[in-house]
């Protein structure tokens, strides 16, 4: 049974554009969750989304949003890059809301 | 917000010798207390996890300790060895459900 994956692994960006992360979680599993973790911290969570509905967020930018697809998928979108947004970004999947979480293996985004 | 600390920062230990790690918050309403090993590189992975209707779990050499009351846990890992080196992070939750995790404990055994 796959893990979770997501896409792409790395990627280089310049300040002021746009990104688009994505993830695909353990199948049966409804959540999916989106962390930012910088080197050397602990992840920082952004959101969770169950069942397609938005059930946390944490304290980032509006410039920061995510979307979960009607096979549990989901996407994460940061518009208007900034240096400091430079990090892993890791996608973790459960089977509900309040449960074991599973990572997969982040998008390491640097911002030029 | 939920506040979390864990200490120490870094453990150095010889192997074979025990590692505590201990994490305090600060939301009586977290009722989900995990452990995840980070190694250079890689992702977080779950080593063990309890819930807040139980007081200790054991794992073969981990164990996770939960005083509800003063708000903390605490990981222990025995007979450490080298592969046990990494970052170890706690992430209570429970009350609002957002995952809070601690700044990680370097944990380095030396052979």
């Amino acid at each position: 049974d796959a893990g979770v994956t997501q896409s792409p692994t790395h990627l280089i960006k310049t300040r002021g554009q746009h990104v688009t992360l994505r993830c695909s979680p353990i199948s049966g599993h409804k959540s999916v969750s989106w962390y930012q973790q910088v080197l050397g911290q602990g992840p920082q969570f952004i959101f969770q989304y169950y069942e397609k509905e938005e059930r946390g967020r944490g304290n980032f930018p509006d410039r920061f949003s995510a979307r979960q697809f009607p096979n549990y998928s989901s996407e994460l979108n940061v518009n208007a890059l900034l240096l400091g947004d430079s990090a892993l970004y890791l996608c973790a999947s459960s089977l509900g809301h309040v449960e074991t979480q599973y990572f997969g293996p982040g998008t390491r985004l640097l911002v030029l | 917000g939920e506040n979390v600390e864990q200490h120490p920062s870094t453990l150095s230990v010889q192997e074979g010798d025990s590692a505590v790690i201990k994490c305090t918050y600060s939301d009586s309403a977290s009722n989900y207390f995990p452990w995840y090993k980070q190694e250079l590189g890689k992702r977080p992975q779950l080593i063990i996890d309890i819930r807040s209707n139980v007081g200790e779990k054991k794992d073969q050499r981990i164990a996770v300790t939960l005083n509800k009351t003063a708000k903390h846990f605490s990981l222990h890992i025995t007979e450490t060895q080298p592969e046990d080196s990494a970052v170890y992070f706690c992430a209570p939750s429970g009350g609002s459900y957002i995952p809070t995790f601690g700044r990680g404990t370097s944990l380095i055994v030396h052979p």
